[in-house]
């Protein structure tokens, strides 16, 4: 079946740092490719997503490109704030059925001053 | 500013009691989903919904969990009885339709403790 896998966390920065997250992705067809972040004591909210190949996401500083040779979508930002800690989540839906989403173990990043 | 809400927000209780946790989706959606954090296997997807029809339910152990949407407007997933392994984060989801990458929206999960 379809699965996301990120890069296993925690993940620690400096203010200003720059921020990878990575996110690799195993479906049939072509999904359509999500992040999503978890603020403390919130539910889930995008962040970013892409539905075809080569396309790139961005919010908020936040970069991901959906790269079909390499099954991945990554995670990027050049200059974290202390505001970006929270937990990333990496996922993907399906072109047919209910867009269902899969989601990624998830990645928390915490970022001190 | 729509949101989808959910009540309770926290909910603690004992083994073998009955849990209904609610969700209001955002008006006008017609996708609902419900999912369940936990920490040791993270979200996953137990039941979703089209126009109030369920279509597939089989993240749910079916034998003390239910959802139903009663109306376009409450989505309801109950378990009975309770059990400790269910103590989790209740996450309901709701979406504008099918179409390809559509957003779900999610609201702020009912933490459930069963003692």
């Amino acid at each position: 079946g379809d699965s996301v896998t990120q890069m296993e966390g925690p993940v620690t920065l400096s203010e200003e740092a720059f921020l990878t997250i990575n996110c690799t992705y195993t479906a049939t067809g072509y999904p359509s490719l999500f992040w999503y972040v978890q603020y403390p004591g919130e539910g889930l909210q995008l962040l970013l997503k892409a539905t075809k190949a080569d396309d790139k996401g961005s919010n908020k500083g936040f970069e991901a490109t959906y790269r079909k040779e390499t099954t991945s979508f990554h995670l990027e930002k050049g200059s974290v704030q202390v505001s970006d800690s929270a937990v990333y989540f990496c996922a993907l839906s399906d072109q047919k059925g209910a867009q269902k989403l899969v989601f990624g173990q998830g990645t928390r990043l915490t970022i001190n001053p | 500013d729509a949101r989808v809400t959910q009540t309770p927000r926290h909910k603690v209780t004992e083994m073998g009691q009955e849990v209904t946790m609610r969700c209001q989706p955002i008006l006008g959606h017609n996708t609902v989903f419900w999912y369940r954090q936990t920490m040791m296997q993270g979200l996953e997807l137990l039941a979703y919904f089209r126009n109030r029809a369920p279509l597939d339910d089989s993240g749910m152990p079916k034998d003390r969990f239910s959802a139903e949407m009663p109306d376009a407007t409450l989505a309801t997933l109950k378990i009975q009885p309770s059990e400790p392994r269910d103590s989790a984060v209740y996450f309901c989801a709701s979406g504008p339709g099918l179409a390809i990458g559509n957003e779900q929206f999610f609201g702020p999960g009912t933490r459930l403790t069963v003692l």
